[in-house]
């Protein structure tokens, strides 16, 4: 059974930093494009970042280019997502989605999140 | 960055009527097209991928069709647990961008 739990949220001052993390299980981690999106509270999904299988390929989007960073570990099957400089309009349900298929984005499994909250 | 519009925005339908919904994108995508359900309060699930192709366990009343920048997405016959809000994503390339979302509720 494909799981993917996310951990790492947290109320964090502007500015701050969090380091978010999905720990996969149930499938070949390593064969598998990842994502997150997240989801501010009341409002629509909006893609944030994805990285292909090995790593090697990264995009953001452009709201937070710059100050965050995807990354994974094959060895742990685990995905990361560093958020540096955080905002306000940061705040959200952050999810790590599993590509549907191998070498394909688009988020066939998702985790139930973790909430960020961007607050003075 | 290709922009990705939905409508209607929300639609309320009657049990057994048929639903469709309308996502445009700004510029060309092919068939990259994901489709998206969200019911309230859950995780999303992928209901449809390449436009047209029912992901695994989905049941048939949900369809897809389109192709380059108007897309549309069939329930042919709504049912009480279709209540949920549908988005749209493209995966031509990155920015892999969502719709902003139909909320489709029951008369």
């Amino acid at each position: 059974e494909v799981q993917l739990l996310e951990s790492g949220g947290g109320l964090v001052q502007p500015g701050g930093s969090l380091r978010l993390s999905c720990a996969a299980s149930g499938f070949t981690f390593s064969s598998y494009a990842m994502n997150w999106v997240r989801q501010a509270p009341g409002k629509g999904l909006e893609w944030v970042s994805a990285l292909s299988d090995s790593g090697g390929s990264t995009y953001y989007a452009d709201s937070v280019k710059g100050r965050f960073t995807i990354s994974r570990d094959n060895s742990k099957n685990t995905l990361y997502l560093q958020m540096n400089s955080l905002r306000a309009e940061d705040t959200a349900v952050y999810y790590c989605a599993k590509g549907y298929d191998i070498g394909w984005y688009p988020g066939g499994y998702w985790g139930q999140g973790t909430l960020v909250t961007v607050s003075s | 960055d290709i922009q990705m519009t939905q409508s209607p925005s929300s639609l309320s339908a009657s049990v057994g009527d048929r639903v469709t919904i309308t996502c445009r994108a700004s510029k060309g995508i092919r068939n990259y097209l994901a489709w998206y359900q969200q019911k309230p309060g859950k995780v999303p699930k992928l209901l449809l991928y390449a436009a047209s192709t029912l992901q695994s366990g989905v049941p048939s009343r949900f369809s897809g069709s389109g192709s380059g920048t108007d897309f549309t997405l069939t329930i042919s016959s709504l049912q009480p647990e279709d209540v949920a809000t549908y988005y749209c994503q493209k995966y031509n390339n990155a920015p892999f961008t969502f719709g902003p979302g139909t909320n489709v509720d029951i008369k």
